[in-house]
């Protein structure tokens, strides 16, 4: 079965940027979508197909994906950004999720 | 406003069942995909099953596979998911999730999920 890859926790600096990778077998071929978690609440999308922002996301939160690495980034990272982030792929008719990566902003 | 309220969770006991339901506004419900997503007690995030827009075509992961059968009913913007047999294992929050219109792709609305908690 597909698995797809995250960093445990990343951390980053107040108003520095963040950078969430997703690896997995030739991701660079999947649509990848990315969703934001906080604590007690829904996941929120905030990427999907690879690098593109739903209506109410910040334009700090941009993706890319090629080869066998996604990766979410969060430029000039705030407070509110400190949550649970998890990358989604699609394979062979099941969707795949990423373990989530722990975002603290310092 | 696009709403999902999901219901019907609860305690149950291992080989029990449960049927959650997933209440469905604020959008043309017998055009989308829907999905149920379940997440364990401090862990990621877990897809479950899916359904297309008519209902005509299902799948699921291997771990409910033959437990659990997912449904919907267009008439009345509900999505079900009608677990049998459950385990300790199942035990987490199921949330109902809006997928596309046409095909896989990603979850764009969530509901605030439902806890099912497997216990003797």
């Amino acid at each position: 079965s597909y698995e797809l890859t995250q960093p445990l926790s990343v951390s980053v600096a107040l108003g520095q940027t963040a950078r969430i990778t997703c690896g997995g077998n030739n991701i660079g071929s999947k649509n990848v979508h990315w969703y934001q978690q906080k604590p007690g609440q829904a996941p929120v999308l905030v990427i999907y197909r690879d690098s593109n922002r739903p209506s109410g996301i910040p334009e700090r939160f941009s993706g890319s994906n090629s080869g066998n690495t996604a990766t979410l980034t969060i430029s000039r990272a705030q407070a509110g950004d400190e949550a649970d982030y998890y990358c989604q792929v699609w394979d062979s008719s099941t969707a795949v999720f990423g373990g989530g990566t722990k975002l603290t902003v310092l | 406003e696009v709403q999902l309220v999901e219901s019907g969770g609860g305690l149950v006991q291992p080989g029990g069942s449960l049927r959650l339901s997933c209440a469905a506004s604020g959008f043309t419900f017998s055009s989308y995909w829907m999905h149920w997503v379940r997440q364990a007690p401090g862990k990621g995030l877990v897809w479950v099953s899916r359904i297309n827009s008519d209902g005509s075509s299902t799948s699921y992961a291997d771990s409910v596979k033959g437990r659990f059968t997912i449904s919907r009913d267009n008439a009345k913007n509900t999505l079900y998911l009608q677990m049998n047999s459950l385990r300790a294992e199942d035990t987490a929050v199921y949330y109902c999730a809006r997928g596309e219109v046409v095909g896989a792709g990603h979850f764009d609305y969530w509901g605030q999920g439902t806890l099912v908690t497997v216990s003797s």
